[in-house]
């Protein structure tokens, strides 16, 4: 089975960093993906980290340590439109089903 | 624009009723998931389908919930009979089957069961 877990909420002020991270158990690992979710949407893909080491894209970066089953969200110059919930996902091996964890719900104030 | 298409958008139907869910995948990608979203649980899945064949399904009350690809271009998600504990947004995802590609979705249905 896989067990996600990441914060329930974060706040954060806009121009600001902020850091979510997300830990994971599971049986077999074939990839991490994190998605933004914004409220009444349909989730969209940000990253994607499948090696240790850090992806970055534009504003939003990702890292993945796969020997502590951890990775973080890291998002810069924070904007009021990065309010959202993001949602880190596992793939595992074998089917290539995708497992999301509950979700963090950022709010970015001004 | 390639993009995953659901429908309806929002369904309102009393329990016991009987409902179908249809999405229509972005052409060219192999696989299907469809997951449920609600507050409490987030995003669980129900189902995987592989070049229309159902890979997983273990997420899935059998009882009452049943998926099916009938061809290429459409999946569908039935529940008969319905309960208010089905009441969900429910996404279908398609995408490449690759590993390092990720699923995409669609804007979902909103289904209230009253």
């Amino acid at each position: 089975g896989q067990n996600i877990d990441q914060p329930t909420e974060m706040t954060a002020t806009e121009g600001a960093i902020v850091q979510i991270n997300c830990t994971y158990q599971t049986s077999g690992f074939n990839g991490l993906f994190w998605y933004q979710q914004h409220a009444g949407e349909a989730p969209t893909f940000l990253s994607y980290n499948v090696l240790d080491g850090l992806e970055e894209k534009g504003r939003f970066s990702s890292f993945l340590s796969r020997s502590k089953g951890y990775s973080y969200l890291l998002l810069k110059e924070l904007q009021m439109k990065d309010s959202a919930s993001y949602l880190c996902a596992v793939r595992g091996t074998g089917y290539s089903t995708l497992t999301f964890g509950k979700g963090t719900m950022l709010l970015v104030s001004p | 624009d390639a993009r995953v298409t659901q429908t309806p958008r929002h369904k309102v139907t009393e329990m016991g009723q009987e409902v179908t869910m249809r999405c229509q995948p972005i052409l060219g990608h192999n696989t299907v998931f469809w997951y449920r979203q609600t507050m409490m649980q987030g995003l669980e899945l129900l189902a995987y389908f592989r070049n229309r064949a159902p890979l997983d399904d273990s997420g899935m009350p059998k009882d009452r919930f049943s998926a099916e690809m009938p061809d290429a271009t459409l999946a569908t998600l039935k529940i008969q009979p319905s309960e208010p504990r089905d009441s969900a947004v429910y996404f279908c995802a398609s995408g490449a089957g690759t590993g390092n590609t990720e699923a995409f979705f669609g804007q979902g249905t909103r289904l209230t069961v009253v």
